[in-house]
Formats: structure tokens, C-alpha cells, sequence
């Protein structure tokens, strides 16, 4: 079975720190997507960053960026200058190629304290 | 780009009525849509995956008969929750797939989210 892992319930950090989200997953597919979505207090699920398994290069987005590391199936979201509205809780979710559903970890709790 | 709109964003019913939530992709179209259910600080449930033209595949567990779904049309999937009972009171989901060939590969774009209480 497909499984994604997040073992972090709940992480906080100071404004402007940075803070890395782990994320691990199992799979026996060898080309599938990988996503990070962000879900502040407003529910509104938003996408963070994606990366394709089959690229070996990180994915970035402006102070977003991820580890990619395949052979141990990890997936890890680093946000640099972290800002108060990065408050949310952050899901860590793999989809394989074979269908349209994405798996979902149970999700990170990040807390930006002023 | 790549927005999904959710209407309503709550609601508030009677035990025994029937409610539908509407999803629409505003800026592209959708052959697939997923609704999903989440519970308090828990992760998204799938529910099920609507599929534009065709039946939609249910998730192990949930009833297809509570939980109607149609995809009429490429922008547009509605889920309709019947005879709604208090245990049905909890926060949907809807997402679309990014069209393919758009670079979004496998990407879901999600809509607002709709909160349903039924006393």
C-alpha cells in the first residue's frame, strides 16, 4: 500500500527562522508527482510546491524549496525568512502516475510566533 | 489561473433534507473532479472521483446513494448529500485536475471548501 508519512504534529518557529517539514513516503511506482499544499486558517487548501519524481533537480518557489531524495523516499519542505502567514498546516501529498488520486499525510501544524 | 470555485461555503439544514454543493472550475476545464471530506485537524478523506460524462467511483465506505455526484459538464461537478443526518455534518472539499498538457502534470486545485451543519 501507498503511504505517506508526516511525523511532525505541530512545529513553531520564530518569524524570519527557518523551519524544514518532513515528509516520507512508500511506493513501489517509479514515476509519480510529489506536493506540497498549505492550508491556513481559512480552510482554503493551496497549493506550495510540486516536484516530478522522474526530475532529479529540487523544485523552488520564492522561499519555498524542497529535498527530493528518491531512493529514501523522502520529501522534506524547507520555508526560509518564514513570515506570520505562513501559519497553516501543511500537507505533504504523493501522486502516483498510474491514477489522478493523490495520498495524503496527516498533516504539519506550523505555528509563525512574532 | 487554475481557480475552482465551491458554493456554498456553508450551510445550515434541517435532519431529513437534502443539500447540494456545487463545484466549478472557473479558468480551465475539468475531465476529473474529487470531493473530499475532512474532519477537525485531520486530513482530507476522499469521498470520490467525478469523472465529466460518466458515473463517479465511490471510496470504500462511503454510500453513493447519501453522497449523489454528477459531472455534467467540463466546468462543473455537484455533490448532493441526501436526507442529510447530523453525522453528515462536516467540511467538503472539491478539487479539479489540472488539464493535461498544461504543465500542472497531476496537480488538484481545490476549491473554498463547504461547512455543513445539520441539526
Amino acid at each position: 500500500a501507498q503511504t505517506v508519512t508526516q511525523s511532525q504534529p505541530e512545529m513553531s518557529v520564530q518569524e524570519a527562522e527557518t523551519v524544514t517539514l518532513s515528509c516520507t513516503y512508500d511506493t513501489s511506482e517509479s514515476n509519480y508527482y510529489l506536493f506540497w499544499y498549505k492550508q491556513p486558517p481559512s480552510r482554503q487548501m493551496i497549493l506550495v510546491i510540486r516536484q516530478e519524481a522522474y526530475k532529479q533537480q529540487n523544485a523552488t518557489e520564492n522561499r519555498f524549496s524542497v529535498n527530493f531524495q528518491k531512493a529514501a523516499k523522502s520529501f522534506s519542505l524547507k520555508i526560509s525568512d518564514s513570515q506570520l502567514g505562513d501559519t497553516a498546516m501543511y500537507f505533504c501529498a504523493f501522486g502516483p502516475d498510474s491514477n489522478y488520486q493523490l495520498i495524503w499525510g496527516a498533516g504539519t501544524k506550523l505555528i509563525i510566533k512574532p | 489561473g487554475a481557480v475552482v470555485s465551491q458554493h456554498p461555503s456553508r450551510v445550515i439544514c434541517k435532519s431529513g433534507t437534502s443539500v447540494k454543493i456545487e463545484c466549478r472550475s472557473l479558468d480551465f476545464q475539468a475531465t476529473t473532479m474529487f470531493w473530499y471530506r475532512q474532519f477537525p485537524k485531520k486530513s482530507l478523506m476522499l469521498m470520490a472521483t467525478s469523472n465529466e460524462g460518466s458515473k463517479a467511483t465511490y471510496e470504500q465506505g462511503v454510500e453513493k446513494d447519501k453522497f449523489l455526484i454528477n459531472h455534467a459538464s467540463l466546468t462543473l461537478s455537484t455533490l448532493t448529500v441526501t436526507s442529510a443526518h447530523p453525522e453528515d455534518s462536516s467540511f467538503y472539499i472539491c478539487s479539479a485536475r489540472a488539464p493535461p498538457g498544461t504543465g500542472g502534470g497531476e496537480t488538484q486545485y481545490f476549491g473554498p471548501g463547504t461547512r455543513l451543519l445539520v441539526l
